[in-house]
């Protein structure tokens, strides 16, 4: 079955730590990427996405992601942690002539100052 | 441009009533959709709609109809609702592979 596995329901971290938030995917061909962010009370933004290409991805705020093939993994990292990342994260991914999204749980971050 | 906007924010309805959720966009995207959000189970598909006049059934579409009047609106109705549909619901549309999503609606049925 397609799935979305985010292993890590709850991480805390201190203010300028650096982060990695765990993302694996079960998906029968090499499917279409996304992190998206929302902060309490709000809608999902797009942290960043991958298509194709350079398997290292740049997104906003300082994001980036790595997709492994052989781990079927996209995990989510940050140099440095700010406390306004403070929020929950979602992986996902895009499949189908819909193009619908399968969602992981989420990981809620929490940033200690 | 407004993006995608949800009507209302927040609703609380009894146990048989029903409501309609509406969604909106003015970003001329042919694809739009209804998800629903509840805590430590992510967003899951209820329905989707691939251009006007079409729509399918998402993962989870019991208790709920829809409805592509134009490209540019899509509702969400629930005819009688129930306690288990209690959540937020979260409208998107599609550019080629990436989705935009509203600001939400948070439903409660008591």
């Amino acid at each position: 079955a397609q799935s979305v596995t985010q292993p890590d329901i709850h991480i805390t971290v201190s203010e300028g730590a650096s982060l990695e938030l765990r993302c694996n995917y079960s998906y029968g061909a090499t499917p279409y990427l996304f992190w998206y962010v929302q902060s309490p009370g709000q809608g999902l933004q797009l942290l960043l996405k991958y298509f194709s290409g350079d398997t290292l991805v740049q997104g906003i705020k300082g994001f980036e992601a790595e997709f492994k093939r052989s781990q079927s993994s996209f995990n989510l990292r940050k140099p440095s942690v700010h406390w306004s990342d403070a929020a929950e994260y979602f992986c996902a991914f895009s499949s189908g002539s819909a193009r619908q999204l399968t969602f992981g749980s989420g990981t809620q971050l929490t940033v200690l100052p | 441009n407004a993006g995608v906007t949800q009507t209302p924010k927040f609703q609380v309805l009894k146990t048989g009533q029903s409501m309609t959720l509406q969604c909106a966009q003015d970003m001329n995207h042919n694809s739009m959709y209804w998800y629903r959000q509840d805590p430590g189970m992510g967003l899951r598909l209820i329905y989707y709609s691939a251009s006007e006049g079409t729509t399918d059934k998402g993962e989870v579409p019991n208790g709920y109809n829809v409805s592509r009047l134009n490209k540019r609106e899509f509702s969400l109705r629930l005819e009688s609702a129930a306690p288990s549909q209690t959540s937020v619901y979260f409208c998107a549309t599609l550019d080629s592979y990436e989705q935009y999503f509203g600001p939400g609606t948070r439903l409660t049925v008591t």
